[in-house]
């Protein structure tokens, strides 16, 4: 079975501070790993993901993460936020033996402050 | 290109009516996989439709059923509707020719139960 632990479930910041939002997984076999953002009343929106290969992984909006086989971690960071980035993210994982089947995490909040 | 849709945007139903909500796929895009979340929480797997065939399921139970039409779009019918069904369903579509199987998110439908 395939799990996400989201461990923050708010993350307050101020405005042009780094941030990282912490993802932890759990899998007997190889994953694929993704972020994901929404905006308030929205769909869900990819920021990255994880095939295999290099472990940092850039996205959009200025997002990366990097996977951390050894930790089963795959942290979303990014080095200065602005008021925009203000939103719900969800780290999500399928595993190859589980179909096209995401499991996400319970999600956590980024709150950006001026 | 087009991205995912999803039809209606809202909608309240009573308790132990049915309800049909639509979605259509994006472009190019030959898979339709439905997600429940519920308000605080992450998605939660419900199907996913191949070939307008049900190819995988997650924990729920049948009164939660769906098809996939030869246009790719699909439906999700939940019957007897519970108090606890009042969520955000979200439709994703993904094409099989991606290794990874990436999956796009529609903006979703808020169904409210009373």
């Amino acid at each position: 079975a395939q799990s996400v632990t989201q461990l923050d479930s708010q993350v307050p910041v101020f405005e042009e501070a780094p941030v990282e939002l912490r993802c932890n997984y759990s899998s007997s076999v190889s994953v694929y790993l993704f972020w994901y953002v929404q905006y308030p009343n929205q769909g869900l929106q990819l920021l990255l993901k994880y095939l295999s290969g290099s472990t940092l992984v850039k996205g959009i909006n200025g997002f990366e993460a990097e996977f951390n086989k050894s930790q089963t971690s795959f942290h979303l960071r990014k080095p200065s936020v602005h008021i925009s980035d203000t939103a719900e993210y969800f780290c999500a994982v399928r595993s190859a033996n589980a179909g096209n089947m995401l499991t996400f995490g319970g999600g956590t909040r980024l709150m950006v402050k001026p | 290109e087009t991205g995912v849709t999803q039809s209606p945007t809202h909608l309240i139903k009573t308790r132990g009516q049915q309800v049909t909500l639509r979605c259509s796929s994006q472009s190019g895009h030959n898979t339709v996989s439905w997600y429940q979340q519920a308000l605080g929480q992450g998605p939660q797997f419900i199907f996913q439709y191949y070939r307008e065939e049900e190819n995988g399921r997650g924990n729920f139970p049948p009164r939660f059923s769906g098809l996939q039409f030869p246009n790719y779009s699909s439906e999700l019918n939940v019957n007897a509707l519970e108090l606890d069904d009042s969520a955000l369903y979200l439709c994703a579509s993904s094409q099989t020719w991606d290794p990874v199987e990436t999956q796009y998110f529609g903006p979703g439908t808020r169904l409210l139960v009373l």
